[in-house]
């Protein structure tokens, strides 16, 4: 089990929007604005799309999008395209005694 | 160009020892944190461990506490994770991942392509 909570799918047509919800606490996501997101393509290492809730790193389309309310955290892709077919992985800094933790991901499937 | 290059995987024994290598370039490692994050077969991505830029600081996830050790050697640009008593679990593809800042986490910016550690008698 995870210690932040995500849908195990979504899915959406060529040019509409989805959003990816990721749950955790006052320990994690709700008590702190460090949270992040990482897209992963089948056999290939995660690369970072969003940075301390709502910031993308440079290269990243602004197609992608990071917001926070309370304890749950939301990634928002839009005018999806065929290759953002990907799983997502939501992760927050903890105050509890380690430090990061990881939401269970969520496949992202373009129809 | 910024890489991370993780060596050191393989096939262990259940009770065994492994220590991973990851061979940084292209940045100025001393002044990141540095994390090893894991992903079991057909799994999510686990967080494993950090070490701060200085390697002052280090922490762990609680599944591995005790367990495993981080370290780094800045001179060589170099991130360890020595792995002790392995079990079935611990079966994963490890990752090496640069964090954006000295210390904390505020996000892994440069991934490896990953080690694959196998325990299995």
């Amino acid at each position: 089990q995870s210690a932040l909570t995500q849908p195990a799918s979504v899915s959406g047509s060529p040019g509409q929007s989805i959003t990816i919800s990721c749950t955790g606490t006052t320990s994690d996501v709700g008590g702190h604005n460090y949270v992040s997101w990482y897209q992963q393509h089948p056999g290939k290492a995660p690369k970072l799309m969003i940075y301390e809730v709502s910031n993308r790193p440079s290269g990243v389309p602004d197609r992608f999008s990071g917001s926070k309310s309370g304890n749950t955290a939301s990634l928002t892709i839009s005018g999806l395209q065929a290759e953002d077919e990907a799983d997502y992985y939501c992760s927050s800094y903890t105050s509890s005694n380690t430090l990061v933790v990881f939401g269970g991901g969520t496949k992202l499937t373009v129809l | 160009e910024v890489q991370l290059l993780e060596s050191g995987g393989g096939l262990v024994q259940p009770g065994g020892s492994l220590r991973l290598s990851c061979a940084a370039s292209g940045f100025a490692f001393s002044s990141y944190v540095m994390n090893w994050v894991r992903q079991a077969p057909g799994k999510g991505l686990e967080w494993v461990s950090a070490i701060s830029g200085g390697g002052g600081s280090t922490y762990y996830a609680n599944s591995v506490k005790g367990q495993f050790t981080i370290s780094r050697d800045n001179s060589n640009n170099t991130l360890y994770l020595q792995m002790n008593s392995l079990r079935a679990e611990d079966t994963a593809i490890y990752y090496c991942a640069k964090g954006r800042l000295h210390d904390g986490y505020y996000g892994m910016d440069v991934w490896g392509q990953g080690t694959t550690v196998t325990v299995s008698s």
